[in-house]
């Protein structure tokens, strides 16, 4: 199985600041990684797909990046809807698996 | 507007069944591929299943091989995951989630979850 890690397991930032969150594969996964914010009591919204294909909908403020093994997620400017728990997940084989998530607070 | 919502959950004990449901609405179903997510209680999200547009293939992970079966029924919109020999471990929010349209394998549907407890 292909094993996700995530960095930092969570962060403090502020509105405004810039945060980049890491994802790095135990193998090479091309540009098979998705990114998903969840908050609490919600399901789990898409952001970004194929590494850094923009989920319609989805503020420009979120990018992401990467191939192979290593990948970021990217937050420009921190809004307070933004304050959430965020996951990677490997689409490139089976069984699909998710990073142990990344939770961004406010400081 | 599209829409999944699942319903089944509950207590049940350990040994237990239980068949969760998942109605779609605002797509087209049959076109789909679609999984079965959990998220046990304060813990990250764990794929368990997925059942292809084409009812050709069936994935499960390896937690509940053997004990999860995957169905759908096209005709009803309608995705299913019959649960058996439950264990506390199983205790989770179990969310259905659509395959992408243009890329496989990312959600970009999920359902609000139905609560699955296994306590005896």
């Amino acid at each position: 199985d292909i094993q996700l890690t995530q960095s930092p397991s969570s962060v403090s930032a502020s509105v405004g600041d810039r945060v980049t969150i890491t994802c790095r594969a135990s193998q090479g996964i091309s540009s098979w990684l998705a990114w998903y914010q969840q908050k609490p009591g919600k399901a789990p919204k898409l952001l970004i797909y194929a590494a850094s294909s923009l989920q319609s909908g989805v503020p420009s403020r979120f990018s992401g990046s990467g191939s192979g093994t290593d990948f970021t997620l990217t937050i420009s400017s921190l809004q307070p809807e933004d304050f959430a728990t965020y996951y990677c997940q490997q689409a490139n084989s089976f069984p699909f698996t998710f990073g142990p998530g990344t939770k961004v607070d406010i400081k | 507007e599209v829409q999944l919502v699942e319903s089944g959950g509950g207590l049940v004990k350990p040994g237990g069944s239980l068949r969760l449901s998942c109605a779609a609405s605002g797509f087209s179903f049959s076109s789909y591929s679609m999984n079965w997510v959990r998220q046990a209680p304060g813990k990250g999200l764990e794929w368990v299943s997925y059942f292809t547009s084409s009812s050709s293939y069936i994935y499960y992970a390896d937690s509940v091989k053997g004990r999860f079966t995957i169905s759908r029924d096209n005709a009803k919109n309608s995705l299913y995951l019959q649960m058996n020999s439950l264990r506390a471990e199983d205790t989770a929010v179990y969310y259905c989630a659509r395959d992408h349209s243009v890329v496989a394998h990312a959600f970009d549907i999920w359902g609000q979850g139905t609560m699955v407890t296994v306590s005896s």
